[in-house]
């Protein structure tokens, strides 16, 4: 079993549709981060969580660490979110780099 | 402000050659991570530097990988007598402070084609 696990792996949905992507982990962490990597490549980091919830436009994040559970909500969808969505930990007991990440979940967002 | 530079985009390597990616981190950030994305798989992280110190290289393959961060100039991913299955995305990252829960700042990454 992979210590940081996503879902769903494959997400489509309508334009203007709400999303939530999950995340487990079984380490204890200090932080959890959600990336999004476009079609070409890039990564983006969207947010770095160590409690509660942030916000940034159509995007939320929340993470409870007593369950060990994160989730990435996106509201009114659009086709300009299709891209993989990755959460990754920062392993508490490491002071290194070595953050331990999720497969992703690929979205594809119709119009 | 440029983000984290990597260079080049793509690199096509024969079996045997060397391999050497290049990572510049954003202005005023000292630390520098590399992962890869192996074909269908997640990322891995491979090793993280500070200028001129190899922090944690416990993600490395042991054997023909080395990674530097020189005091002037930008952090070099090399891999030796490459091999069909180094064939990946490799990315580097930059933060400002040694800190767990920094934000990280992630390069468009080096896609590496070993024929």
């Amino acid at each position: 079993k992979n210590e940081v696990e996503q879902s769903p792996q494959n997400l489509t949905a309508q334009e203007g549709e709400f999303i939530t992507i999950n995340c487990s982990y079984s380490v204890g962490i200090s932080a959890l981060h959600w990336l999004q990597q476009h079609p070409g490549g890039g990564i983006v980091s969207l947010f770095m969580l160590s409690s509660g919830k942030k916000k940034h436009g159509r995007l939320i994040a929340t993470i409870n660490i007593q369950e060990k559970h994160s989730s990435l909500h996106i509201t009114a969808s659009h086709p300009r979110d299709s891209a993989v969505y990755i959460c990754a930990a920062w392993d508490n007991y490491n002071q290194g780099g070595k953050l331990i990440f999720g497969q992703g979940t690929e979205l594809s967002v119709k119009p | 402000n440029a983000g984290v530079m990597q260079n080049p985009r793509h690199l096509v390597r024969r079996r045997g050659q060397e391999a050497r990616l290049r990572c510049s981190p954003m202005k005023g950030h000292s630390h520098v991570y590399w992962y890869r994305q192996l074909p269908e798989e997640g990322l891995k992280f491979m090793v993280y530097l500070q200028k001129e110190n190899i922090i944690d290289e416990s993600g490395m393959p042991k054997e023909r990988f080395s990674a530097e961060f020189p005091k002037e100039g930008p952090s070099i991913l090399r891999i030796q007598q490459v091999v069909r299955g180094d064939s990946a995305a490799y990315f580097c990252a930059s933060s400002p402070r040694q800190r767990n829960n920094e934000k990280l700042f992630f390069g468009s990454g080096t896609q590496l084609s070993v024929l």
